[in-house]
């Protein structure tokens, strides 16, 4: 079983909608949560990070983790053609700075 | 751009070559990571620097590969006698030593081994 659980997808939604992507982890000492936006061929970018619980907002992105259930979100509110990519959730623990990823969400937004 | 950059971009080799990527990253990052990604899944970890030292190595990390920073400021990752099974993009993230979970990557190298 792998540390971090993510369904593949493809997940295809129509522009405007509100996406949810999860992700679950075996792991109860990760403490850092990251969220990363990966287009064809290129480099992960970093789009949220969460230490510990709780919930964060950056304009149209909502990252939550519920450590009791082992569980992270990202919801993307009015979806664009442009988020059309790969999401990965990654994590960490306090001793190690190496991150663990998922193996991503192919995200396809239709116009 | 004062973003991470990788060079090259894409090499292309024969089993049993040598090869070497380098890494530059962001100018202030004191620490300095390299992943590797398979297709369709997502990146793993490899080994980290804090300045000149490396501080952790993945057991993926086999006798073959070897990483370098050798002046706190750029880094290599050399793989020698390469495998078809090296094929993969080569990552390369930084982070600032007060905020190390936030890692910046790089556009990666692709490797393909013929």
């Amino acid at each position: 079983q792998k540390e971090v659980e993510q369904d593949p997808g493809p997940l295809s939604v129509p522009e405007g909608a509100i996406v949810s992507l999860n992700c679950t982890y075996s792991n109860s000492a990760f403490q850092y949560f990251m969220w990363y936006r990966q287009y064809s061929r290129k480099g992960p970018e970093l789009l949220m990070y969460t230490y510990s619980s709780g919930n964060k907002e950056d304009g149209r992105f909502t990252a939550q983790v519920d450590k009791s259930s082992k569980y992270i979100s990202l919801f993307i509110r009015d979806s664009q053609p442009s988020d059309s990519a790969t999401y990965l959730c990654a994590m960490g623990e306090d001793s190690s700075y190496k991150l663990i990823f998922g193996s991503g969400t192919r995200l396809l937004v239709r116009p | 751009d004062t973003g991470v950059s990788q060079n090259p971009r894409h090499k292309i080799t024969k089993r049993g070559q040598n090869v070497t990527f380098r890494c530059d990253p962001i100018s202030e990052h004191n620490r300095l990571y390299w992943y590797r990604q398979t297709l369709g899944q997502g990146p793993e970890f490899l080994t980290y620097f804090q300045n000149e030292a490396q501080l952790e190595k993945s057991r993926l990390l086999s006798d073959r590969f070897s990483a370098e920073r050798p002046k706190g400021s750029f880094s290599t990752l050399e793989i020698q006698r390469t495998e078809q099974g090296d094929s993969a993009m080569y990552l390369c993230a930084s982070s600032d030593i007060g905020i190390s979970y936030e890692q910046y990557f790089g556009p990666g190298t692709r490797l393909t081994v013929t």
